[in-house]
C-alpha cells in the first residue's frame, strides 16, 4: 500500500533563516505531489504542484520555491522566512484520484 | 482560480442528529468532488467522493450533488460527538473550500 512521509512535525524558525520541508511517498510511482499551507483557522491554500521529476507548477507567488529531485520526492524551500510563512503545510500525493496527505509540519516564523 | 465556498460555521447540532454540510462552486464543467474530515492539529482524511448527480451513500454519510446548481453537500447521520471536527470540500481534486467546524453535542 501507499504510503507518505513529511518531517519534521514541527518546526520553529527566526525570521530570515531559510526552511527546507521534505516529503516522500512510497508504493507508487509518478504520482502527482502537492504543497498546501493551512494558516490558522483557514482553509487550505495551494502552493506548488508537480506531475514529473522536474515539473513543477506555482499557484500563488510568495517567497517559497518547490523542487522534484526524484519521482518520489517533494522539497518545500525557502531562503529567508517572513512571519506571514507561518502556518501548517501538507504535502499530499495523488495518481488521479482524490488526494492522501501527509501528517503536516506545523512551522512557527518568530 | 475556481472558488469553492462553505460557510464557516461553526455548525451545533445533538448527539444522534442530522448533520448538513454545504459547498458551492464556480466552475460549471467541474467533474470530481470530495468530502474531507479535519480534526484539530491532524491532516486532512477522505470520508466521501462523488462525480456524478444524485446521492451517494458510506455508512452514515450520504453526498448529495446537483451540477446544475453547482452544489455538493454532506449529511451526517446519527451525528456522533467523534464527528466533531472541520469538513472541508474539494473540487476538481485540489480545488478546497475553506471549511465548516461541526460540533456534536452529547
Amino acid at each position: 500500500s501507499q504510503t507518505i512521509h513529511q518531517w519534521p512535525a514541527t518546526l520553529v524558525q527566526p525570521v530570515g533563516s531559510p526552511l527546507s520541508l521534505e516529503c516522500t511517498v512510497e508504493g507508487t510511482s509518478n504520482p502527482n505531489l502537492y504543497w498546501y499551507r493551512q494558516a490558522a483557522g483557514r482553509g487550505l491554500q495551494l502552493l506548488f504542484y508537480s506531475v514529473g521529476i522536474g515539473q513543477i507548477s506555482s499557484e500563488v507567488p510568495q517567497n517559497l520555491s518547490a523542487s522534484r529531485p526524484q519521482d518520489r520526492q517533494f522539497i518545500l524551500s525557502s531562503k529567508k522566512l517572513l512571519l506571514s510563512d507561518s502556518g501548517f503545510y501538507l504535502c499530499a500525493w495523488s495518481d488521479h484520484s482524490p488526494l492522501h496527505f501527509g501528517n503536516g509540519t506545523r512551522l512557527t516564523v518568530t | 482560480q475556481k472558488e469553492v465556498e462553505q460557510n464557516s460555521g461553526p455548525l451545533s447540532v445533538p448527539e444522534g442528529a442530522i448533520a448538513s454540510l454545504n459547498c458551492t462552486y464556480s466552475d460549471r464543467v467541474s467533474q470530481s468532488f470530495f468530502w474531507y474530515r479535519q480534526y484539530s492539529g491532524k491532516s486532512p482524511e477522505l470520508i466521501m467522493s462523488i462525480y456524478s448527480n444524485g446521492d451517494k451513500e458510506d455508512g452514515r454519510f450520504t453526498a448529495q450533488l446537483n451540477k446544475a446548481s453547482q452544489y455538493v453537500s454532506l449529511l451526517i447521520r446519527d451525528s456522533q460527538p467523534s464527528d466533531s471536527a472541520t469538513y472541508l470540500c474539494a473540487v476538481d481534486q485540489f480545488y478546497f473550500g475553506t471549511g465548516t467546524s461541526l460540533t456534536v453535542i452529547p
